[in-house]
């Protein structure tokens, strides 16, 4: 069992190039997130979903795109990368299972623009 | 929105220390969470803690929601402690179905031997 693993781990941009990021989770889970991190900071929530073909925006959504095609995959889009992006990305999923709201997150992955 | 204040930021102990950690929020909460960061960057889901007591081991938590805050205890803390600690909260409000977490910015521990 994988968990939840986040492609690619690293990556450095150019300003105004697009990328993007791919989570898989391979538990089931209906409810996946995508967060950024930044120095001294705790995770920001930029969208999430609560079910394959659903997404919403979370906290800090601007400059960002997200696609939830199939249950398992979660993908998060630069369209026109910009410094201020610059940051680690995690993506986590939820267990519903009872009243237990585990969550899953993958290692991370950290992304420069310049 | 919700405002989540952990202290203290920073936090430095001998190897067998004891320590806590708190949490503030200012809203009710559905749920809340402790998570670990380790120094290379990967989150470990602690306790799902959104009132009362949980014993982990050397880990301990307790929240007290009607006063809006909970606090981690480490016991005889051990260099692989080390790592950031995040408390993260749901807010009562966001609704039904999203289970969308706030995070604090954590308290960074070291443990030294």
């Amino acid at each position: 069992n994988a968990g939840v693993t986040q492609t690619p781990k690293f990556r450095v941009l150019k300003t105004g190039q697009s990328m993007t990021l791919l989570c898989a989770q391979d538990m089931n889970h209906e409810y996946m997130y995508w967060y950024r991190q930044d120095p001294g900071m705790g995770l920001r929530l930029i969208h999430y979903s609560v079910g394959e073909g659903t997404t919403a925006k979370g906290e800090v959504p601007d400059g960002y795109n997200v696609s939830r095609l199939k249950k398992q995959n979660f993908l998060l889009g630069l369209e026109s990368a910009a410094p201020s992006q610059t940051s680690v990305y995690f993506c986590a999923s939820n267990n519903l299972r009872g009243s237990y709201y585990g969550y899953t997150f993958g290692s991370g992955t950290r992304l420069t623009v310049v | 929105g919700i405002q989540v204040e952990q202290s203290p930021p920073d936090l430095i102990l001998q190897e067998g220390a004891n320590s806590t950690l708190r949490c503030n929020f200012s809203d009710s909460v559905n749920n809340l969470q402790w998570f670990h960061q380790n120094p290379w960057g990967q989150l470990i889901n602690l306790f799902y803690i959104p009132s009362g007591t949980k014993q982990n081991g050397r880990l301990s938590a307790t929240t007290v929601a009607t006063e809006r805050y909970s606090l981690l205890y480490i016991s005889s803390s051990q260099t692989t402690d080390s790592g950031v600690y995040f408390c993260a909260v749901e807010p009562t409000y966001s609704g039904a179905g999203s289970y969308q977490l706030t995070f604090g910015k954590g308290t960074k521990l070291s443990v030294i031997p």
